[in-house]
């Protein structure tokens, strides 16, 4: 499974932009990059997902190199409901959709008010 | 309406015994995913069901055995409980295809005593 690092943790305060980091510097031609994260207390969510070209839904931004061996997810104006653990996942588009999600370690984010 | 609900949300139980945890989905997803959580934080991937058939068994000892009544069913028995079984189990669901999100249940705490 190609891998992805993240920061173990950062800090952002209430209503404040938040960019949080992935290397997958061994990401294949048909890796999709996913990010999921977890509140506490509850299981993982789906957040945003990209191959190239940036990415933007309602919860967040996706930015990806253009090497793509990194991206940043962004949250535009953080809350303290965003105080989660995040995950960069890279899943294969030629496995079919029903393979596993491999999650690392994550970052924790931490949002002040 | 919860889309993955799990039951029971704890479950508290003696070394030995047997216990089960069901899964439902009403998003009419035809894939289905077991998950454990660690003390550690760590999420790893148990199973998997597509259509009702087994697609990944990682390395999971034989006391665990799920069952996929249907498609929107993914119950996870456990035989004779050990200590190291304690963990938050979720279960997810996709459809499956490239890149759909996996939809997660709140999980279900394990305590072995």
């Amino acid at each position: 499974d190609a891998k992805t690092t993240q920061p173990n943790s950062m800090e952002s305060n209430e209503e404040e932009p938040v960019h949080l980091p992935c290397n997958h510097s061994t990401i294949s031609g048909t890796d999709y990059i996913h990010w999921y994260r977890q509140l506490p207390s509850q299981g993982p969510e789906y957040v945003i997902h990209g191959l190239t070209s940036n990415v933007n839904n309602r919860m967040a931004s996706l930015a990806i190199a253009e090497d793509r061996k990194s991206s940043t997810l962004i949250l535009h104006r953080a809350t303290l409901r965003d105080a989660a653990v995040y995950y960069c996942i890279l899943r294969d588009a030629t496995q079919g959709g029903s393979e596993k999600l491999v999650f690392g370690k994550g970052t924790k984010l931490t949002v002040n008010p | 309406d919860t889309a993955v609900s799990q039951t029971p949300k704890y479950l508290v139980t003696q070394m030995g015994n047997d216990k089960s945890i069901k899964c439902e989905q009403n998003l009419g997803h035809d894939t289905m995913y077991w998950y454990k959580q660690d003390s550690k934080k760590f999420l790893k991937i148990m199973f998997s069901y597509n259509n009702k058939e087994l697609i990944i068994n990682e390395t999971v000892p034989n006391r665990f055995s799920p069952k996929s009544p249907d498609k929107a069913h993914l119950n996870l028995h456990i035989n004779s409980l050990e200590l190291g079984d304690s963990a938050v189990y979720f279960c997810a669901s996709s459809q499956g295809k490239a890149n759909q999100p996996q939809h997660f249940g709140d999980g279900t705490r394990l305590s072995i005593l």
